[in-house]
């Protein structure tokens, strides 16, 4: 079955500092992935999704994550942290073709002044 | 378009309490889906409904139900609600394109509290 690890569950970083959120995944094929993003009290939105075009993948306010086979990694980053970026973080895998999402634990950033 | 909407925003509940929750999407979607979002787990899938007319379980089932309406609607039902289904719940859809995982669009979630 598709699994998905998200390395540590509280991130904090200084505004204008290198966001990374780490994920990998656990599957014999290369399957679809995606990051999605928790503002509080919200429910969940697409950030971007690798679905086996482009290796890096580039999604909304200036994130990006590239996947690599050879880790079984989709991590994210974002050059420079703003403060609106403070939220929860999910990483998620699918077979492809499948419609079901299998979701990592999560990852709360949050950015420090 | 409102998206993905969702009732009630909150709920309290006595354990052995009924209730159900709706769900409903303007956007033509195929394929729905009901998760629950606990601290440190993650989502986990209830129950997903690839069409009209089919349902099927997901990863935590156990102590639910749910009635695919027509297209458009979604509900969640507790029959007996527990302390353990304690959580805040979310309806999301997509288009549900066969041989395709597309993205999957979230409503705001239902808070639910059992007593």
């Amino acid at each position: 079955a598709q699994s998905v690890t998200q390395l540590g569950s509280h991130v904090s970083v200084s505004e204008g500092a290198l966001v990374l959120l780490r994920c990998n995944y656990s599957s014999s094929v290369p399957p679809y992935l995606f990051w999605y993003v928790q503002y509080p009290n919200q429910g969940l939105q697409l950030l971007l999704k690798y679905t086996s075009a482009a290796t890096l993948v580039k999604g909304i306010n200036d994130f990006e994550a590239e996947f690599k086979k050879s880790e079984t990694s989709f991590h994210l980053t974002k050059p420079s942290a703003h403060m609106s970026d403070a939220a929860e973080y999910f990483c998620a895998v699918s077979d492809r073709g499948a419609q079901k999402l299998v979701f990592g634990q999560g990852t709360r950033l949050t950015i420090n002044p | 378009n409102a998206g993905v909407t969702q009732t009630p925003k909150f709920q309290v509940l006595k354990t052995g309490q009924s209730m159900t929750l709706q769900c409903a999407q303007d956007m033509n979607h195929n394929s729905m889906y009901w998760y629950r979002q606990d601290p440190g787990m993650g989502l986990r899938l209830i129950y997903y409904s690839a069409s009209e007319g089919t349902t099927d379980k997901g990863e935590v089932p156990n102590g639910y139900n749910v009635s695919r309406l027509n297209k458009r609607e979604f509900s969640l039902r507790l029959e007996s609600a527990a302390p353990s289904q304690t959580s805040v719940y979310f309806c999301a859809s997509s288009r549900g394109l066969a041989g395709y995982t597309d993205t999957q669009y979230f409503g705001p979630g239902t808070r639910l509290t059992v007593l």
